[in-house]
């Protein structure tokens, strides 16, 4: 069965400094992946995603991911972080190779400081 | 509508007492997925409808849980007798089918006292 692993629980950056939120994937074939945000109280909102081509994907919010299959990784960046980028993170792996039945990392949270 | 929506927000029951939980999907997704974030086992898959298919109930915690989707649109989330440790925020997504993005609905926070 697939997995995800993100390492860091807690993040703390400050305003315009650059980001990185590490994420491990396990399974065997070639994965769907994806990178969520949850800001308090509300629902999941989908930043970006890998089905396959390109292993450098852009998202919403000027976020970006890389897919490395030699690492097992799926990183998501971002330059210039924003107050407003406060929020929970998540990266998710379908099942099987598809989109569906969703694994989630336990998510890690980041807090920005003016 | 423009997005999946979820009802009610926020629920509060009593132990044993049974629960229904809705989510109306995007219009015409044919795939429809409840997850569940609780504090101590993340967010976890639940059950999972395809269109006409039967439903994948490989998530559900217990047979307290059920699910049931009519006319492949709304679909009912159901816990019987619930317990306290079923406390969390139940979460629906859909999608154009099982293989396309999940989008999420706000969630329902259900507590047991």
């Amino acid at each position: 069965a697939q997995s995800v692993t993100q390492p860091d629980i807690h993040i703390t950056v400050s305003e315009g400094a650059s980001l990185e939120l590490r994420c491990n994937y396990s399974y065997g074939a070639t994965p769907y992946l994806f990178w969520y945000v949850q800001s308090p109280g509300q629902g999941l909102q989908l930043l970006l995603k890998y089905f396959s081509g390109d292993t450098l994907v852009q998202g919403i919010k000027g976020f970006e991911a890389e897919f490395k299959r030699s690492q097992s990784s799926f990183n998501l960046r971002k330059p210039s972080v924003h107050w407003s980028d406060a929020a929970e993170y998540f990266c998710a792996v379908g099942a099987a190779g598809t989109a569906s039945k969703l694994t989630f990392g336990t998510g890690t949270r980041l807090q920005v400081t003016l | 509508g423009a997005g999946v929506s979820q009802s009610p927000s926020n629920k509060v029951t009593e132990k044993g007492k049974d629960v229904e939980l809705r989510c109306d999907p995007i219009s015409g997704h044919t795939a429809l997925y409840w997850y569940r974030q609780s504090l101590g086992q993340g967010l976890e898959f639940l059950i999972y409808f395809q269109g006409n298919s039967a439903p994948d109930k490989s998530g559900l915690p217990s047979d307290r849980f059920s699910a049931e989707r009519t006319g492949g649109s709304v679909s009912t989330l159901t816990i019987q007798r619930t317990q306290q440790e079923d406390s969390a925020v139940y979460l629906c997504a859909s999608s154009w089918r099982g293989e396309d993005t999940q989008y999420f609905g706000p969630g329902t926070r259900l507590t047991v006292l």
